[in-house]
C-alpha cells in the first residue's frame, strides 16, 4: 500500500494565485516525520519542511505555508501569490521512527505556475 | 561550499554493460541512499548506507550494486541484470541520529541505455 498519496499529478495556476497541494500519509508509528522537497527542472531535490508527528502547529515561511492534521493524516503544502519560479514537482515524503532514516515519497505534483 | 556531486550528469551506455554512478559527499553525514526516479512514480529507494562498510537494500534493489568503502563516497553500479535501467538516479545524504533528519540531495545522474 501506498505509504504516501500525493492525488494531484498536474496543476496549472495563473501567477498570484493561491494554490494547495495535497499529501495524504499512511503510518501505524506515533513517532513519524513528514517531508516536503522541490524539483525544479534542473532535478535537484531542494528540502522545504520538516514536521514531526508531535508537532501540529502549522507553518509559515514566507510565501509558503503547511497544514499538518493528524485526524485527517494530512500535510498539506500552500503557496500564496504563486510566481512562476514556483513551478517544479512538489514530493511529500514519509519517515517512520521504527525503520530509520528510510524515506517513503509520494508520486509528487508537478505545478506550473502560468505568466 | 558543502554538499553532494554526482557524475556523470548524463550517461549512455550500451545494453549488456555495467557503469557505475559517482556520489561524493563533503557534508560529513553518516548515511547516503541511491533512489530511482522514473515519471510518475516519485523516487523509489535502491539502496542505503548509515555506516562505513556497511549496505542494505531498499525497495528495488536487484540488478544493482554498491560499495561503502569511504564515508564520502557511495558509488551505485548498474549491471546487465537491472532489465530498465533507464532512468534519473538521485543520491542522498544525511545524519544518522536518533531523529530523522532531512535528507540532501545530489543533482542527479540521468542513465540512458541505447
Amino acid at each position: 500500500a501506498q505509504k504516501v498519496t500525493q492525488a494531484q499529478t498536474e496543476i496549472s495556476v495563473v501567477e498570484k494565485e493561491d494554490v494547495t497541494l495535497d499529501c495524504v500519509y499512511e503510518t501505524r508509528d506515533t513517532t513519524y516525520y513528514l517531508f516536503w522537497y522541490k524539483q525544479p527542472p534542473s532535478g535537484e531535490l531542494v528540502f522545504l519542511i520538516r514536521r514531526n508527528s508531535f508537532d501540529e502547529q502549522n507553518e509559515i515561511s514566507g510565501r509558503y505555508s503547511w497544514n499538518f492534521q493528524k485526524s485527517t493524516s494530512s500535510f498539506n503544502f500552500t503557496i500564496t501569490a504563486s510566481q512562476v519560479v514556483d513551478s517544479a514537482v512538489y514530493f511529500c515524503a514519509l519517515s517512520e521512527a521504527n525503520t530509520g532514516n528510510q524515506f517513503y515519497f509520494g508520486t509528487g505534483t508537478s505545478l506550473t505556475v502560468i505568466p | 561550499d558543502g554538499g553532494i556531486t554526482q557524475s556523470p550528469k548524463y550517461l549512455f551506455r550500451k545494453e549488456g554493460q555495467n557503469v557505475t554512478l559517482s556520489c561524493e559527499q563533503n557534508l560529513n553525514h553518516d548515511a547516503m541512499y541511491w533512489y530511482r526516479q522514473d515519471p510518475g512514480q516519485g523516487l523509489r529507494l535502491i539502496y542505503y548506507s548509515q555506516i562505513v562498510n556497511d549496505f542494505q537494500k531498499g525497495d528495488i534493489a536487484e540488478g544493482y550494486s554498491v560499495s561503502r568503502e569511504k564515508k564520502e563516497s557511495f558509488p551505485l553500479t548498474v549491471t546487465s541484470a537491472q532489465k530498465n535501467p533507464t532512468a534519473f538516479y538521485l543520491c542522498a545524504s544525511s545524519m544518522d541520529g536518533p531523529y530523522s533528519d532531512e535528507q540532501f540531495f545530489g543533482p542527479g545522474t540521468r542513465l540512458t541505455v541505447l
